[in-house]
């Protein structure tokens, strides 16, 4: 059965980066994207990018283009977002999630992580 | 960026009877191929959000048909019927149309 699992929880310092996994299972890893989706606490879905894990090739929100960094590692069938110079506006829950087939949506969704940025 | 607007933001149902979600979309979701890009996400407390319909209107795995959506190319239901206590959460409608893919504010729905 497909299966997203993500890195735990983290706690860091404003100013640090993080670097958040998304080890992936039950299906074939280069054959579909994994994006990734930030929710703010009692917020909406903001979607940051994604990244295909056959070429490498990533796509970002403009909004989260000099924040997050995007990459995998096939020989795991993980894939990472690196989170940099972290505010108290990047503390949030941050899921990874696979892009279905065709246009089926985004069908397999990681626990979620949460990041608490904080001194 | 496509803005969707959800109404209502909150919806307080009686289990058994029907819960209606209404997304606007600030443009138009048909793609080029024909294709309404409007999906449907439930994320109940404490999880991760689920699928629940893709292309405005056809029903994910596993999710039962008390589920439907229907609409135009801006204006979408989604439509709850005979609503149970595993229905609780919120609601999000979302679009892949272009980049950055975008998603509504939500829709908590609620038991009384």
């Amino acid at each position: 059965q497909v299966n997203l699992l993500q890195s735990g929880a983290a706690l860091v310092k404003p100013g640090a980066s993080v670097k958040l996994s998304c080890k992936a299972s039950g299906y074939t890893f280069t054959d579909y994207y994994i994006h990734w989706v930030k929710q703010s606490h009692g917020k909406s879905l903001e979607w940051i990018g994604y990244i295909n894990p056959n070429s490498g090739y990533t796509n970002y929100n403009e909004k989260f283009k000099s924040k997050a960094t995007l990459t995998v590692d096939k020989s795991t069938n993980t894939a990472y977002m690196e989170l940099s110079r972290l505010t108290s506006e990047d503390s949030a829950t941050y899921y990874c999630t696979r892009r279905g087939r065709g246009y089926t949506g985004f069908d397999y969704w990681g626990q979620g992580v949460m990041v608490t940025v904080s001194s | 960026d496509i803005v969707l607007t959800q109404a209502p933001l909150s919806v307080s149902v009686t289990p058994g009877e029907s819960a209606s979600i209404s997304c606007r979309s600030s443009k138009s979701l048909l793609s080029s191929k024909g294709i309404t890009s409007l999906y449907w996400y439930l994320q109940r407390p404490g999880k991760s959000p689920q699928l629940l319909i893709y292309q405005m209107s056809n029903l994910a795995s596993g999710v039962p048909d008390r589920f439907s959506s229907s609409g135009s190319e801006t204006d979408f239901t989604l439509k709850i019927s005979k609503v149970e206590t595993e229905d609780v959460g919120v609601y999000y409608c979302g679009h892949r149309l272009e980049y950055p893919n975008t998603f509504g504010a939500g829709t908590k729905l609620e038991l009384k």
